[in-house]
């Protein structure tokens, strides 16, 4: 596609559900990153992947969330128990490579979470 | 661990004004990103900075990096309304999938 589409773009749910969310990045993009933004805070660094693969999990605030891609195209950010702190946005960003510090990330509009 | 500090976190300016905007790190880096973020929208990409005394230009925008002094700026000339919007920077750490953010510059311009 033309951009990096996510969805649902708004989430409203109860404390306690799980919810997933959705990522397609720009087509021919390699890598693909979660970030995590609070209200009027900046991005928090969440995961990404290089492929399917994803080197780096540290971000990922506890293990009621995890994320995974296929077919190196979409991917999903689960969150298990949703508690109330995991109300934020969540954006999607993808970028041909790792490697080439002249890509910058592409975003998404973000999937908006609120936790009642 | 990697901090980035922005300042001012929010600038009233009225439009024809000039202002910087400020971006300070915390440990070694030669890559710098600056974001604009719309209420409500994604972030858009500005401009690229990848070594020092990088300096760039868009229209009334203009960034700048000084890795020595762990700094860039964005410099705002003229302003216009339609440039009001949230300004980020991001800055690389020693792999570039993990971007640091600042915690992001509100700018009005009013009439």
């Amino acid at each position: 596609g033309a951009g990096v589409s996510q969805s649902p773009s708004n989430k409203v749910t109860e404390k306690g559900k799980d919810v997933e969310l959705r990522c397609d990045p720009i087509s021919g993009h390699t890598a693909l990153y979660w970030y995590r933004q609070r209200l009027g805070q900046g991005l928090e660094f969440l995961i990404y992947f290089q492929g399917n693969s994803a080197p780096d999990k540290s971000g990922l605030p506890s293990d009621r969330f995890s994320a995974e891609r296929t077919g190196e195209s979409v991917s999903t950010l689960t969150i298990q128990r949703t508690q109330q702190e995991d109300s934020a946005v969540y954006l999607c960003a993808s970028s041909k490579s790792t490697g080439d510090s002249n890509q910058p990330q592409h975003f998404g509009d973000g999937t908006r979470l609120s936790i009642l | 661990e990697l901090k980035v500090e922005q300042n001012p976190l929010f600038l009233s300016m009225q439009e024809g004004k000039n202002y910087t905007i400020y971006c300070n790190y915390s440990t070694t880096s030669d890559r710098l990103y600056w974001y604009r973020q719309d209420p409500g929208k994604s972030l858009e990409s500005l401009f690229v900075l990848l070594s020092n005394g990088a300096v760039k230009q868009e229209g009334r925008l203009m960034a700048s990096l000084d890795t020595k002094a762990r700094l860039s700026t964005l410099h705002i000339t003229a302003a216009v309304h339609d440039l009001s919007a949230t300004y980020f920077c991001a800055v690389g750490g020693g792999s570039n999938y993990k971007l640091t953010f600042g915690k992001g510059t509100l700018l009005t311009v009013n009439p």
